[in-house]
């Protein structure tokens, strides 16, 4: 189902503790997306990434990593940096090419206390 | 960059009457604008989606307009049902294919 898997569903971790986030797709897409989701808010771009060993940064990659390895997975670390942390983060695909819609994943909500 | 905005942030109507979502964007070079539908606690889904050449869009209940010289577009739901319940985010997408989503809005169906 779904073809793009974000694990865990919750995630509870200390301040000052890099944590990451594993999203796996087997759409075969060669776009990948992360967004982070606040309470009110729209989804607000991190990190995205359109072929292999590729990425750039989004509007709020500040105090994230990630790395493409593998055209299907795309994790996304969220550093000590990253001043508030605690949030819905949602991992996405689409096909390469303009105007291609963007499947997302269940999405994983990190706790950091 | 685009800049995306959606009103209202809460919509609350009553089973079977229509709901309107606005969206107005920034970018006159954005060409590719969907409406994603995110029921509690699950992913969001795209529900329709609209072309800058074209200036309506309908599927069953749900229908889009676009009006470019404006730079606005909305979402139409007919007929609601409390099964419409959800938040909506509407985005606008640039040839790059980068999409900058509104705030959202929580629709509310009583019945």
């Amino acid at each position: 189902d779904g073809g793009i898997t974000q694990s865990p569903k919750y995630l509870f971790r200390k301040e000052g503790q890099n944590v990451t986030l594993s999203c796996e797709q087997n759409l075969n897409h060669d776009a990948m997306y992360w967004y982070r989701q606040d309470p009110g808010q729209g989804l607000r771009l991190i990190y995205y990434s359109q072929i292999v060993n590729d990425f750039q940064k989004g509007d709020i990659a500040e105090g994230y990593s990630v790395s493409r390895e593998k055209k299907e997975s795309f994790p996304l670390t969220v550093t000590s940096a990253q001043k508030n942390p605690t949030a819905f983060y949602l991992c996405a695909s689409s096909m390469q090419g303009a105007n291609s819609p963007l499947h997302f994943g269940n999405g994983t909500r990190l706790t950091v206390t | 960059g685009e800049n995306v905005e959606q009103h209202p942030s809460t919509l609350s109507v009553q089973e079977g009457d229509s709901a309107v979502i606005k969206c107005t964007y920034s970018d006159s070079a954005s060409n590719y604008f969907p409406w994603y539908k995110q029921e509690l606690g699950k992913r969001p889904q795209l529900i329709i989606d609209i072309r800058s050449n074209v200036g309506e869009k309908k599927d069953q209940r749900i229908a889009v307009t676009l009006n470019k010289t404006a730079k606005h577009f909305s979402l139409h739901i007919t007929e609601t049902q409390p099964e419409d319940s959800a938040v909506y985010f509407c985005a606008a997408s640039d040839a790059g294919n980068m999409l900058t989503f509104g705030g959202g809005t929580r629709l509310m169906v009583k019945p």
